[in-house]
């Protein structure tokens, strides 16, 4: 398997426009994460999805925030509009279960917002 | 809220030696701890995973051991190489809404 595949790996935005992040999960995996690195805040998550339904998006910062998961292969995150704040590593990963096995993550999206 | 701590942020040691990172976690009602590790510029890596009834896991020359009960876990590695430089991260898994809480990591930085 590759593995999750995250894309783009790198982006470059002007303040005020959408972002929208893209994540293939491992093969089989049920869940699906997406988390947000930062130098100040550490590996926070976000939201995560059991069988493409969310289960809690409290960790989501705010409106602009949204993800969805139209299908099992497939997961966006989407910022609109975008604030230089926002400016982070996007990670997402997946598992088997929850609680019980490993996540695997992507190598993550480095956004910047300018 | 649960919170994880890892002390020290920073380790620098020569080749060789055997080490220790530290983790502690404030809710001691977890389902599992996690070690990562974490090159630059790339995604997190799992090394070794603890479920809450074990007490300790291995992989070559990791040993991570778990005491649930006073909310701690290290991370034991063997005859350092500067192959194993990278930041290695603990967290946990509460379930439900918490997902996965991290640390804010170990920079290890192994001199040749």
């Amino acid at each position: 398997d590759a593995g999750v595949i995250q894309s783009p790996r790198h982006e470059v935005t002007e303040m005020g426009q959408e972002v929208t992040l893209r994540c293939k999960p491992i093969s089989g995996h049920d869940y699906l994460f997406w988390y947000r690195q930062t130098m100040m805040r550490g590996l926070e998550l976000l939201i995560y999805f059991n069988n493409n339904v969310p289960i809690d998006d409290s960790g989501m910062p705010e409106d602009r925030f949204s993800a969805k998961m139209p299908n099992a292969s497939f997961s966006t995150l989407k910022i609109q509009p975008s604030e230089p704040r926002d400016s982070a590593v996007y990670f997402c990963a997946s598992s088997l279960v929850a609680g019980v096995d490993t996540q695997y993550f992507g190598p993550g999206t480095r956004l910047t917002v300018l | 809220k649960q919170e994880v701590t890892q002390i020290p942020a920073a380790l620098s040691v020569p080749e060789g030696e055997n080490l220790v990172l530290n983790c502690s976690f404030t809710d001691s009602a977890i389902y599992n701890l996690q070690w990562f590790r974490q090159d630059p510029g790339k995604g997190l890596t799992s090394l070794l995973l603890i479920q809450s009834s074990q007490r300790e896991q291995t992989s070559g020359r990791l040993n991570a051991s778990l005491d649930k009960s006073s909310g701690r876990s290290t991370l034991y590695i063997a005859a350092s190489q500067p192959g194993d430089s990278a930041t290695y991260l603990c967290a946990v898994w509460g379930g439900g809404a918490d997902g996965l809480t991290f640390g804010k990591g170990t920079h290890l930085i192994i001199q040749p």
